[in-house]
């Protein structure tokens, strides 16, 4: 069972386009935490949202977290190719255990 | 700049083989998580530690893996005998258990042959 999907799974845009990623699941989130990964690395934790319909921003990446806190969606403004990476979505459980979706690749062609 | 580091960044063995994983977390984090992401199935939690404890390891294969936080800085992933499948990279996290923030290190790449 896959606890979180996130889509699209691929993507491949021109800098300077805006997109936006999703993540969803049937059940209902205590927390959520976006995560980058670039290639060769770990996961950076960009932003963690606990409150339905909270949104957070972080320069040109906007997170929203979903009224129900069933979804989440990452939107990019004027994606850069610094942006180029695995994007994770990750749901905080128990003893504060984590559980990620398999990501949306984010190709950003200059 | 606090960073959690692993060793071997890469690793190439043959089957049946056996591989050791190290991993250092932040100093002061007493929570340590261990996970291996495939293309096929993604980021998988393997075991994870509070305060050098194992509070669950439901997500490793018992029969060849192991996982031990000797001290507080250091934690180890073993894999006795290797299989081809174990093809992955193994991510060390780090944090702190007042919250969900996990601090991953570079990983290891491990083929085996």
């Amino acid at each position: 069972t896959q606890l979180l999907k996130q889509s699209p799974q691929f993507l491949s845009i021109q800098e300077g386009e805006n997109l936006t990623v999703y993540c969803n699941s049937s059940s209902v989130f205590s927390s959520l935490q976006w995560y980058r990964q670039e290639p060769g690395e770990g996961p950076v934790l960009l932003v963690t949202v606990v409150t339905g319909g909270e949104v957070k921003k972080l320069k040109r990446l906007t997170f929203q977290f979903g009224d129900a806190r069933k979804d989440s969606s990452l939107h990019i403004t004027a994606a850069q190719p610094g942006d180029t990476g695995l994007y994770l979505c990750a749901r905080g459980g128990s003893n504060y255990k984590l559980t990620f979706g398999k990501g949306t690749l984010l190709t950003v062609n200059p | 700049d606090a960073r959690v580091t692993q060793t071997p960044r890469h690793k190439v063995t043959e089957m049946g083989q056996e591989v050791t994983m190290r991993c250092q977390p932040i100093l002061g984090h007493n929570t340590v998580f261990w996970y291996r992401q495939t293309m096929m199935q993604g980021l998988e939690l393997l075991a994870y530690f509070r305060n050098r404890a194992p509070l669950d390891d439901s997500g490793m294969p018992k029969d060849r893996f192991s996982a031990e936080m000797p001290d507080a800085t250091l934690a180890t992933l073993k894999i006795q005998p290797s299989e081809p499948r174990d093809s992955a990279v193994y991510f060390c996290a780090s944090g702190l258990v007042s919250g969900f923030a996990q601090y991953f290190g570079p990983g290891t790449r491990l083929t085996v042959l």
